[in-house]
């Protein structure tokens, strides 16, 4: 196993397209996680799954936002109609005892 | 709601010396987890060490150690004989729940530099 796995890496998308992002949780780890991360900020917390049951989400995150961990195996968060104030790093991380690892992130540019 | 306050936006420290990054919180809870991250520039952040707030004996994890201050609500790294692998974005964070398993709350991070 080699860690959390997303992709792609980077998302290069005009304003008011539809991005998905994916997210490949260490195989045994039944809790994942979504954050967002601007420049220079520490990474903000969007939402999370206990295997496929989406335990909360994050007032920051709009109607445009979704997220779903079908099977509690690999996870996707879809923006719809993107804005430039959707450009950051998403990140993921999974976890199983409390301990969270991160993947490398998928960095989104909205032009 | 819980807030993490990280104060130093940037360090720096040479090579094989100590550095301490300070961290404080608030929180109406009494059991919580707290945990500092390290980001370096690849961007893949990596747990560095973490403290459950009923133990009063502070964490070590080799080269770095805490200080956990529960009635002050601080919760400070201390890095010894810093190296240049140190050098990252080293980020506070806080957590609910069983072994802190809940949504992580982070303070803004502080950048630190190692000197040769």
């Amino acid at each position: 196993d080699t860690g959390v796995s997303q992709n792609p890496r980077h998302k290069i998308t005009k304003r008011g397209q539809n991005v998905t992002f994916r997210c490949d949780p260490i195989s045994e780890h039944n809790r994942l996680y979504w954050y967002r991360q601007t420049l220079g900020q520490g990474p903000e917390f969007l939402t999370y799954f206990q295997n496929e049951a989406q335990l909360e989400k994050s007032r920051l995150l709009s109607d445009r936002f979704s997220a779903e961990r079908p099977k509690g195996s690999f996870s996707t968060l879809e923006i719809q109609r993107t804005e430039q104030g959707d450009s950051a790093m998403y990140l993921c991380a999974s976890s199983s005892t409390g301990i969270a690892f991160f993947g490398q992130g998928t960095r989104l540019t909205v032009v | 709601a819980q807030t993490v306050t990280q104060s130093q936006p940037e360090m720096s420290v040479q090579e094989a010396e100590t550095v301490t990054l300070s961290c404080t919180y608030d929180t109406s809870e009494s059991d919580y987890y707290l945990f500092w991250y390290k980001q370096p520039p690849s961007r893949q952040m990596i747990l560095v060490i973490r403290q459950e707030a009923y133990k009063q004996q502070n964490a070590t994890e080799n080269r770095f150690s805490v200080n956990f201050q529960k009635a002050a609500k601080s919760f400070s790294l201390k890095i010894s004989d810093s190296q240049l692998g140190d050098a990252a974005m080293y980020f506070c964070a806080y957590s609910l729940g069983d072994f802190g398993n809940e949504k992580l709350t982070f303070g803004t991070g502080t950048r630190l530099t190692i000197i040769p």
